[in-house]
């Protein structure tokens, strides 16, 4: 079974600052996908990113980032310029590609989350 | 942008009763899943469901849990005798296909008292 640890129960910075949420995880897979999540108060789950294992290059989405290391297990989202509006919790997920039905009808494994906030 | 809807947004209910919680996912999506969030704590996979049965489920979902797509475009999830540990957010996601990410509904909130 696989495990997602994030270590940060709380951060908070000043807007416009960047701040990088850490991720680790564990597992004997070798083909798997990553993703973050953002869950602002109402409780939405909204992707932030996703990185496929089997890529080297990390993903970036605008203002968003991703550093994978595939060998350490470990996987940071950095958010630059943040705003006011990024305040909220974010969880980091693991989902393993199943060889059942061609793969993806795993669900995804969640770490504990980390609250992120921004202040004015 | 299609979404996931689910409905009730909150349902209240007494201890030892059934609930059934819906959800439309995304229509031509073919993997669907439910997840529960009690408050304060991590997200937590329940079950997958694909080609109209299941094909995972966690040490939760227990034989008080049930799921079923009575036509093509309702996923359900019914507790049969609900528990006051029961009480958390509920939420429904359908992914495409491999690879592609999951679209999640906005929860279901079940109050157990």
């Amino acid at each position: 079974a696989q495990t997602v640890t994030q270590s940060q129960p709380e951060m908070s910075v000043q807007e416009a600052e960047t701040v990088t949420l850490s991720c680790t995880y564990d597992t004997s897979e070798s083909n798997y996908y990553l993703f973050w999540y953002k869950q602002p108060p109402s409780r939405q789950m909204i992707l932030v990113i996703r990185q496929e294992a089997y890529k080297q290059q990390n993903a970036t989405e605008n203002r968003f980032s991703v550093n994978f290391q595939k060998a350490a297990k470990s996987f940071s989202l950095k958010i630059s310029d943040s705003q006011l509006g990024d305040t909220a919790m974010y969880f980091c997920a693991f989902m393993k590609l199943s060889h059942y039905s061609g793969g993806g009808a795993d669900g995804l494994t969640f770490g504990k989350g980390t609250h992120l906030i921004i202040q004015p | 942008e299609p979404e996931v809807t689910q409905t009730p947004s909150h349902q209240v209910t007494q201890m030892g009763q059934e609930v059934i919680l819906r959800c439309v996912p995304i229509s031509n999506h073919l993997y669907f899943y439910w997840y529960r969030q009690i408050l304060g704590q991590k997200v937590e996979f329940l079950v997958s469901f694909y080609n109209n049965e299941i094909s995972e489920k966690s040490e939760i979902f227990d034989d008080q849990f049930s799921v079923e797509r009575p036509d093509g475009s309702n996923f359900t999830l019914k507790i049969r005798s609900t528990k006051l540990e029961d009480s958390a957010m509920y939420f429904c996601a359908s992914r495409f296909s491999t690879g592609t990410e999951e679209y999640f509904g906005p929860g279901t909130r079940l109050t157990v008292l």
